[in-house]
């Protein structure tokens, strides 16, 4: 089935730095997704991409979905304390099942 | 409520006990998933039902966990003669998209159980 890989597994910023975090997989995605969780909270849907080179914008936040439709990747510019969480991938089949990758922590130090 | 609803939203168990985790999704929500969340991982997938039809179980860790959802709404995973490793948040998430393209999943709070 389709499988997800994340990196980096960590990342410490200083607030006002750039962060970004990987998505990979060995096989064509039919979409991808990301998602947020909060420590303690469960995970919240950002976006979804579905087509090859995608890129969508929401605000500070830049996702992207490669042309081969194997990788995607999240960027969130001059980042802040409110961006703290887990990141997570996730890809939905036809038979709507969805997995995810173990996520990019990312800690903001003010 | 408007989200999806979980209870109980912290289970502690005695080894060898069964326990049963309920999830109301959103109203009108004709998919409904099962995922387990290990600390420090992403959501695993157990199951899903599309209505009452459980089409996907291939994540279900054993013939102890056993889901359902009889009237294609409320849906309640049990876990028979729990185990250490049964320990984990179990996610539940709903959306209104089915087959083809999966759309956003709105996820429930989880049940925190602890196999002691």
């Amino acid at each position: 089935g389709q499988q997800v890989m994340q990196i980096p597994q960590y990342q410490h910023v200083q607030e006002g730095e750039d962060f970004t975090t990987y998505c990979n997989s060995s096989t064509t995605l039919s979409n991808i997704q990301w998602y947020k969780q909060r420590p303690g909270g469960h995970p919240v849907f950002l976006i979804q991409l579905v087509k090859s080179g995608e890129v969508k914008k929401q605000k500070r936040l830049t996702f992207q979905f490669g042309e081969a439709k194997k990788n995607s990747s999240l960027h969130i510019t001059a980042t802040q304390t409110t961006d703290v969480g887990t990141y997570f991938c996730g890809s939905g089949t036809n038979a709507g099942k969805s997995t995810f990758g173990d996520g990019t922590t990312l800690t903001v130090k003010p | 409520g408007a989200g999806v609803s979980q209870s109980p939203r912290y289970k502690v168990a005695k080894r060898g006990q069964d326990v049963a985790l309920r999830c109301d999704p959103i109203s009108g929500h004709v998919s409904l998933f099962w995922y387990q969340q290990a600390l420090g991982q992403g959501p695993e997938f157990l199951t899903y039902f599309q209505n009452e039809a459980q089409l996907d179980k291939s994540g279900l860790p054993s013939d102890r966990f056993f889901a359902e959802r009889p009237e294609g709404s409320v849906s309640t995973l049990k876990i028979q003669r729990t185990q250490q490793e049964d320990s984990a948040v179990y996610l539940c998430a709903s959306s209104s998209s089915t087959g083809g393209n999966t759309g956003e999943l709105f996820f429930g709070e989880g049940s925190r159980l602890t196999v002691l």
